[in-house]
C-alpha cells in the first residue's frame, strides 16, 4: 500500500537537545512539506521541498531543520533554538502540477519535558 | 494576515441534520480548494474540493459550494452522522504556489 509515514508516533524530548522526526513516503510524490498543529493555531507550514536536495522555509522555520537527500525521505529536525517545540507534527506529500491535494502522515506528539 | 478564515471554531448539529462548515478567503489568487476532516492525534485526510471554474462539487452525503465574488465557500454534509464528528479544515491554492494554506478548523460534533 502506497501512503505516508511518520515516526515515532510520540516522542519525548529534554529541554536543550535536538530531536529529529522521520518522514518516508511510497506515494512518488515530488513535494513534501512539514506542518505543526498547536490548540486553535491550525496548519502552520514549517519547512517544504518540491524536489531532492531543495527546500524552502514556511511560515515558521526558525528553530527548525531539514533534508531532502532522496525523493521519498524529508526528516525534521527540531533544534534546541525552538523555544516552545510541545506539539503536532504533520509531514505531506503531494504530485507538483495541476490540482492535487496533500496526502499527510499520520503525525508525531512531540512533547518537551 | 490570514488569508484562509474559518471564523467559527465549533459547530453542533443533531444525527440527520444538515451541518454547513464556512470558509472566507481573502487572496483573488487561490483557484482551488479542498476540506480536510481531521480526527485527534491523526493526520488529516482529504474529503473533497473545487476549482475555481466550478461552483459546486458533490461527492456522496458531501457538497462544497464556491462563490468567488463573496470569496466564500461552504462545506454541507447531508445527512449528518456522528462518526462525522471531527475537526475539519479549508485549505486554499493559487496559481504559481505549490503550497496549501489552511484555515484554523472547525470543530464539528454530531449528537446522536
Amino acid at each position: 500500500d502506497g501512503g505516508i509515514t511518520q515516526s515515532p508516533k510520540y516522542l519525548f524530548r529534554k529541554e536543550g537537545q535536538n530531536v529529529t522526526l522521520s518522514c518516508e513516503q511510497n506515494l512518488n510524490h515530488d513535494a513534501m512539506y512539514w506542518y505543526r498543529q498547536d490548540p486553535g493555531q491550525g496548519l502552520r507550514l514549517i519547512y517544504y521541498s518540491q524536489i531532492v536536495n531543495d527546500f524552502q522555509k514556511g511560515d515558521i522555520a526558525e528553530g527548525y531543520s531539514v533534508s531532502r537527500e532522496k525523493k521519498e525521505s524529508f526528516p525534521l529536525t527540531v533544534t534546541s533554538a525552538q523555544k516552545n517545540p510541545t506539539a503536532f507534527y504533520l509531514c505531506a506529500s503531494r504530485m507538483l502540477g495541476g490540482f492535487y491535494g496533500y496526502t499527510f502522515g499520520s503525525g508525531t506528539r512531540l512533547t518537551v519535558v | 494576515d490570514q488569508q484562509v478564515k474559518q471564523n467559527s471554531p465549533s459547530l453542533s448539529v443533531q444525527e440527520g441534520r444538515i451541518s454547513i462548515l464556512n470558509c472566507d478567503y481573502t487572496n483573488s489568487m487561490f483557484d482551488y480548494f479542498l476540506w480536510y476532516k481531521k480526527y485527534p492525534a491523526e493526520g488529516p485526510t482529504f474529503l473533497i474540493s473545487i476549482s475555481s471554474i466550478k461552483d459546486k462539487n458533490e461527492d456522496g452525503r458531501f457538497t462544497v459550494f464556491l462563490n468567488k465574488s463573496a470569496k466564500h465557500l461552504s462545506l454541507h454534509i447531508v445527512p449528518s452522522q456522528p462518526g462525522d464528528s471531527a475537526v475539519y479544515f479549508c485549505a486554499a491554492s493559487g496559481r504559481g504556489s505549490e503550497k496549501l494554506v489552511f484555515g484554523k478548523g472547525t470543530k464539528l460534533t454530531v449528537n446522536p
